[in-house]
């Protein structure tokens, strides 16, 4: 399969405890995005990472949320703390820069469902 | 102020027929893009169909076709041949060259397909 992976695809935890979801995007590709999407809504961006720098980052992303993408493959997305409205999907998706424009298109992994009790 | 609005939550559609899902955006960028995804119960959003700001001619892929209406920011999405698989929500998305490289999503219409 060479496609976007996450895990895990659904995760229950306690308010107050931290999280960590992990992303592989597609080998070759250079950018790497999050976004959260909350029932009924379309996904909401939360940063994005090229090679192993952070470049962009939403003003949701609050300072409970950290991402890493330490070897410019996968990433890691977590949360501490956490939050009843943090419930949510969390998708990852991936695209390769071809050098500039809004033209390339992203690839979304299969999301990991949070809930928070 | 909303930059992609999709004012249809719900459509129904007979299968075998036509539908058009609508869309329309709002942005000053001279260079954008526009993007349809299908995202169905599973969850995985599927990439379907992408129009460039300069591109002359609307984008086609297979059954999907956008209707780009430049002057009045409408991109809708013409899916032909309607089939009981294409029952799922479907966003749609710009991108714009001036406003770093994440994309921005429209609410969702939720399509489903009549047997």
């Amino acid at each position: 399969d060479t496609g976007v992976s996450q895990n895990p695809r659904h995760k229950i935890t306690k308010r107050g405890q931290n999280v960590t979801f992990r992303c592989d995007p597609i080998s070759e590709h250079n950018r790497l995005y999050w976004y959260r999407q909350t029932l009924g809504q379309g996904p909401e961006f939360l940063t994005y990472f090229q090679n192993e720098a952070q470049l962009e980052k939403s003003r949701l992303l609050s300072d409970r949320f950290s991402a890493e993408r330490p070897k410019g493959s996968f990433s890691t997305l977590e949360i501490q703390r956490t939050e009843q409205g943090d419930s949510a999907m969390y998708l990852c998706a991936s695209s390769l820069d071809r050098g500039g424009g809004p033209t390339n298109e992203q690839f979304f992994g299969p999301g990991t469902r949070l809930t928070v009790l | 102020a909303q930059k992609i609005t999709q004012t249809q939550p719900g459509m129904f559609v007979q299968e075998k027929e036509a539908v058009t899902l609508d869309c329309t955006y709002d942005t000053s960028d001279p260079s954008y893009g526009l993007f349809w995804y299908k995202q169905p119960s599973s969850g995985e959003m599927i990439f379907l169909i992408y129009q460039g700001s300069y591109d002359q001619q609307n984008a086609t892929e297979g059954r999907y076709s956008l209707n780009f209406q430049k002057a009045r920011k409408s991109a809708n999405l013409v899916i032909s041949a309607s089939q009981l698989g294409d029952s799922a929500m479907y966003f749609c998305a710009m991108r714009e060259s001036n406003y770093g490289q994440n994309f921005v999503f429209g609410p969702g219409t939720r399509l489903s397909v009549l047997p």
